[in-house]
């Protein structure tokens, strides 16, 4: 079974305009680590935020936050005033909380294009 | 300046012949991984070594050979590949540990094209 769900693959925003993407997940672990990545057409990715399950408070970095849904296990980013640069894609992914488990399960990814 | 470097940047190989990636991270990480990125795909994880020990081999064909000489290098040997193996190649590093933060630092990947 797929563990993250990104279920936009393309999206468009209007600079300076904030746009969300959608991510849904998939555990039975009770800790577990939510990671949002940019990979722009470069191919490097990018550390955007990071959400623990145990957080109370959603992660914010910046002009990124992460609008966490425990029950409805979702994970939801937040990019706010958009920039050109903003233009890439971006995965989710989740780490579960195994403590021989370092593998990242990542979302098939979304396509956020900034129009000026 | 990302930590985590990678070489070639893009690789063009035939059928035949034998490459190896190489990926070096100077963030002073215990654990490594090696991505697969196919068109449009999510990420798969290939391989993971931890204190230059495999943890992880997601079933990966054996014409795929990783080696982890130090943790500070990592390295992917490439022989008698197929055309669906073409794809962009991530590696990644990460501190070793069982907290579930555990961010993981990408380089910029090798575009491999095999013909």
């Amino acid at each position: 079974a797929q563990k993250i769900t990104q279920t936009q693959p393309g999206m468009f925003v209007q600079e300076k305009e904030a746009v969300t993407l959608d991510c849904t997940y998939d555990t039975s672990d009770q800790s577990y680590g939510l990671f949002w990545y940019k990979q722009p057409s470069s191919g490097e990715m990018i550390f955007l935020i990071y959400q623990g399950s145990y957080d109370e408070q959603n992660a914010t970095e910046g002009r990124y936050s992460l609008n966490f849904q425990k029950a409805r296990k979702s994970a939801n980013l937040v990019i706010s005033a958009s920039q050109l640069g903003d233009s890439a894609m971006y995965f989710c992914a989740m780490r579960e909380g195994s403590s021989n488990d370092y593998k990242l399960s990542f979302g098939a990814g979304t396509t956020v294009t900034v129009r000026a | 300046e990302t930590g985590v470097t990678q070489t070639p940047r893009h690789l063009v190989m035939g059928m035949t012949n034998k490459k190896s990636l190489k990926c070096e991270q100077h963030l002073g990480h215990n654990a490594m991984y090696w991505y697969k990125q196919s068109a449009k795909k999510p990420l798969e994880l290939m391989f993971v070594y931890s204190l230059e020990e495999r943890v992880e081999n997601n079933s990966v064909p054996s014409r795929f050979s990783p080696e982890c000489p130090n943790s500070s290098h990592l390295f992917l040997h490439l022989h008698t590949l197929q055309p669906e193996d073409s794809a962009l190649y991530l590696c990644a590093s990460s501190p070793s540990g069982g907290s579930s933060y555990n961010e993981q630092f990408f380089g910029p990947g090798t575009r491999l094209t095999v013909l």
